[in-house]
């Protein structure tokens, strides 16, 4: 069993919709973090959380501890968000990874 | 301010051969972290450096290793490459383990 599950694996949407991509984890963490993968392979960190709600811009990243659970929301989606989201968990010595989830935004 | 620069960008080796890979950190951050990213397991934590010292290390086998300089920046080393080595290797530096990482844009390592 993975210990950072990631949901949907793909997912397709017009512009301008709300998304919504979801991460389950089953480590004790101290903190989570949502990933962007562009094609070509560069990360870019998008948030660190440990509690509660961050916001950047269009992006929002909530967690539940008592839930092990994250998600994270892009409202007003565009065709410039088309990117692999991952999920990590880390621990106090450990990074594990969600399998991602692939993001298509259609004009 | 600089981001962070692996070298090189592609790498072909074949089976048997080592490889050494370069990661320079964002000025100021003394934890660099390495990744390996394939897509049959996805991304997966190799080891964190910290002044000089591993600290951290993932569930790879010993053939993985790598140092830190003074300077911080990083070095990885793969011996005796085997077919399944074939990734990008991704070295992220931050303020400290568990920080918001910064990524670098990765080597390509192919095994023949």
């Amino acid at each position: 069993k993975n210990e950072v599950e990631q949901s949907p694996q793909n997912l397709t949407a017009q512009e301008g919709e709300f998304i919504t991509i979801n991460c389950s984890y089953s480590v004790g963490i101290s903190a989570l973090h949502w990933l962007q993968q562009h094609p070509g392979g560069g990360i870019v960190s998008l948030f660190m959380l440990s509690s509660g709600k961050k916001k950047h811009g269009r992006l929002i990243a909530t967690i539940n501890i008592q839930e092990k659970h994250s998600s994270l929301h892009i409202t007003a989606s565009h065709p410039r968000d088309s990117a692999v989201y991952i999920c990590a968990a880390t621990t106090g010595n450990q990074f594990y990874f969600g399998t991602g989830t692939s993001l298509t935004v259609i004009p | 301010k600089a981001g962070v620069t692996q070298t090189p960008r592609y790498l072909i080796k074949t089976r048997g051969q080592q490889v050494t890979l370069s990661c320079s950190p964002i000025s100021g951050h003394r934890s660099v972290s390495w990744y390996q990213q394939t897509p049959g397991q996805g991304l997966q934590f190799l080891f964190e450096y910290f002044s000089e010292t591993q600290r951290n290390k993932g569930n790879f086998p010993g053939r993985f290793s790598g140092r830190q300089f003074s300077n911080s920046r990083s070095e990885m080393n793969v011996s005796t490459l085997e077919l399944g080595d074939s990734a990008l290797y991704l070295c992220a530096s931050s303020l400290g383990f568990g920080q918001p990482q910064h990524f670098g844009d990765g080597t390509r390592l192919s095994i023949l």
